[in-house]
């Protein structure tokens, strides 16, 4: 069964500690691996899709990279405002789009 | 562009009663996706739109739920005779045609409460 999971469940930082977030995936035949911002009582704002191992994507403090089997959202320098919860999601073709169950970041000033 | 919209933002209803949630999606996106997520829980499927065609149903939409999109603009969402267990939020999201292009763009939300 297909599958992607997210960890830890949640990350407390503080201000300028950087770190990472770990999706591992378990699927057939990946197509896409996307990851996600969400800020409580909205909807995930797409960050990066990630097509093949060895891509990596940057945007602002957030990079994203990707092996066969695990991809990773490397934090640096964080602020205050970078606190979410980040989703990994996996897709396989098509419409089938398989999110994990998020990482809550908390960053400290 | 003013991205995916969904109406309401927030429904409260009484165990029993229907609900229908409406979702715009960004102009050019003809692939349409309605999700449901519960606290501390990622997006979980529940169907899919390629134009006015529904092509794909979870087996979390029970006989209660149905969606339809007529002339494959917006979609609504209906959920008959509400139980608690449908608290949640349900999320629509769009993409593009592309053949490489799979990102999905979400709305904000409509959040359920059913007492």
């Amino acid at each position: 069964e297909d599958q992607v999971t997210q960890s830890p469940e949640a990350l407390r930082l503080q201000e300028g500690e950087s770190s990472s977030l770990n999706c591992s995936y378990t699927v057939s035949g990946l197509r896409g691996l996307f990851w996600y911002r969400q800020d409580p009582g909205k909807g995930p704002e797409f960050l990066f899709t990630l097509y093949s191992a060895g891509e990596e994507k940057e945007k602002e403090r957030l990079k994203a990279t990707l092996t066969k089997k695990e991809s990773f959202l490397h934090i640096t320098a964080p602020k205050p405002e970078d606190s979410a919860t980040y989703l990994c999601a996996a897709n396989t073709g098509g419409f089938k789009t398989i999110f994990g169950a998020g990482t809550r970041l908390f960053v400290k000033a | 562009d003013t991205g995916v919209s969904q109406d309401p933002r927030h429904k409260i209803t009484k165990r029993g009663q229907n609900v229908t949630f409406r979702c715009d999606p960004i102009s050019e996106h003809n692939r349409l996706y309605w999700y449901r997520q519960t606290l501390g829980q990622g997006p979980e499927f529940l169907t899919y739109f390629q134009n006015e065609a529904q092509l794909e149903k979870s087996r979390l939409l029970s006989d209660r739920f149905s969606a339809e999109r007529p002339k494959g603009s917006f979609s609504t969402l209906e959920i008959q005779r509400t139980e608690q267990g449908d608290s949640a939020m349900y999320l629509c999201a769009s993409s593009t045609p592309g053949q490489q292009t799979y990102e999905q763009y979400f709305g904000p939300g409509t959040r359920l409460t059913v007492t």
